[in-house]
């Protein structure tokens, strides 16, 4: 059972405009969200996070949405840009990282 | 060298060979972590090495069996593999496990069986 889901494979933007990655979990144990951006040929890297003690976490471009009551987390770009484009993995944690499965973003001019 | 390698980047091995995937991080970190990745699955967590002491076996068949020899080198071997154990191998490594919410990858190895 999946702990973390991603139930979105792909999404597809244009340059300019926000992007939304979302993200829904089922155990209220988890105490830290992720978001992690991987290239192809690379591996996952850090984006941004936030604890479960917070609704939101801004860092430039990107922005962390958390709402406990939904299980639900989102990642917004804005604006997107073309080198964004990219697998983004929401991740979640307890005493281990637990991952969902990705979303494909495709940034177009 | 900065970050996390892993060697090599590609593998294609038979079901009777014995190979060894290779992990080095210098970042002077003292968690370490194997994952797996396969097509439209999640990343999943096959072993955690702390202070080169293993903390974790996520019910990997023994034909997977890690080595920390210390704590900037992880290995992973490999004998009498299944195709289905073909996949992406994803190294990282963190600061601590207190801090393993920031982990930092490899490239991976993309593993064929054949």
């Amino acid at each position: 059972d999946q702990q973390v889901k991603q139930n979105s494979p792909s999404l597809s933007v244009q340059e300019g405009r926000i992007s939304i990655l979302n993200c829904d979990y089922t155990n209220s144990m988890f105490d830290y969200f992720l978001w992690y951006k991987k290239y192809p040929a690379e591996g996952p890297t850090f984006l941004i996070s936030i604890s479960s003690i917070k609704d939101k976490n801004e860092d430039g471009r990107f922005t962390v949405f958390l709402n406990k009551s939904a299980k639900h987390l989102s990642l917004h770009i804005v604006p997107s840009q073309p080198g964004d484009s990219a697998v983004y993995f929401c991740a979640a944690r307890t005493d281990k990282l637990i991952f969902g499965t990705g979303t494909r973003l495709q940034v177009f001019p | 060298e900065t970050g996390v390698t892993q060697t090599p980047r590609h593998l294609v091995m038979g079901m009777t060979n014995k190979k060894s995937l290779k992990c080095e991080q210098h970042l002077g970190h003292n968690a370490m972590y194997w994952y797996k990745q396969s097509a439209k699955k999640p990343l999943e967590l096959m072993f955690v090495y702390s202070l080169e002491e293993r903390v974790e076996n996520n019910s990997v068949p023994s034909r997977f069996s890690p080595e920390c020899p210390n704590s900037s080198h992880l290995f992973l071997h490999l004998h009498t593999l299944q195709p289905e154990d073909s996949a992406l191998y994803l190294c990282a490594s963190s600061y601590s496990l207190a801090g393993a919410y920031e982990q930092y990858f490899g490239p991976g190895t993309r593993l064929t069986v054949t």
